[in-house]
């Protein structure tokens, strides 16, 4: 079984529409994140979150909110979607304890905005 | 503000070819420099992760060397595979911030052809 999940893998929605996309990991990683991917930027930063009780905006959080539910869980939502929030999305975790700051990635949601 | 850019954005090389993919950053006070792997559909994979303070990382036919003076990084694959084929990333994290951020190149796309 994978060490990161998400789910959906593929969503289709119409603008205006809350969405939620949902990260699941059993690594007992302290920290998660989630980035968004498009065609030539690379990932940016959304949300990350040290433990259940941190919360930190990344470089382009303004659209999305997230909820770190327990350790192992950590949700992304797009309160009113937007075509420009087509993208690629990935949620990583990293352990503090490790001292290196390598981050696993989970398989991604395909998210396209109609 | 760090920048990271790999290029060529696109290779096409014949199987058995040894090649190498370039990362360069802009700032040299990084944490550490990690390369990943994407195939379509699927997450990241780290491949190699190189400390600030080492000069390579190798992984079988994987080799990755880090110059932080000229701000520079190569990976390294000998005897190229089809299996080979998929977008290579580069990512470092900037030491002001702890180590938790990650810069992102925006990646090179490698075909090897059978």
């Amino acid at each position: 079984d994978a060490d990161v999940t998400q789910t959906p893998r593929n969503r289709i929605t119409k603008t205006g529409k809350r969405i939620m996309l949902e990260c699941s990991q059993t690594k007992g990683h302290d920290r998660m994140y989630w980035y968004r991917q498009d065609p030539g930027l690379g990932l940016r930063l959304i949300y990350y979150s040290f433990d259940v009780k941190d919360i930190n905006k990344g470089e382009i959080s303004d659209g999305y909110s997230v909820s770190r539910q327990a350790q192992a869980k950590f949700s992304l939502s797009l309160e009113s979607a937007i075509p420009n929030q087509t993208a690629l999305y990935f949620c990583a975790t990293s352990d503090t304890g490790q001292g290196n700051y390598e981050q696993y990635f989970g398989p991604g949601t395909r998210l396209t905005v109609t | 503000k760090q920048e990271v850019t790999q290029i060529p954005a696109a290779l096409s090389v014949p199987e058995g070819e040894n090649l190498v993919l370039n990362c360069s950053f802009t700032d040299s006070a990084i944490y550490n420099l990690q390369w990943f792997r994407q195939d379509p559909g699927k997450g990241l994979t780290s491949l190699l992760l190189i400390q600030s303070s080492q000069r390579e990382q190798t992984s079988g036919r994987l080799n990755a060397s880090l110059d932080k003076s000229s701000g520079r990084s190569t990976l390294y694959i000998a005897a190229s595979q089809p299996g080979d084929s998929a977008t290579y990333l580069c990512a470092v994290r900037p030491a002001d911030t702890g180590g938790f951020k990650t810069i992102f190149g925006a990646g090179t796309r490698l075909f090897v052809k059978a």
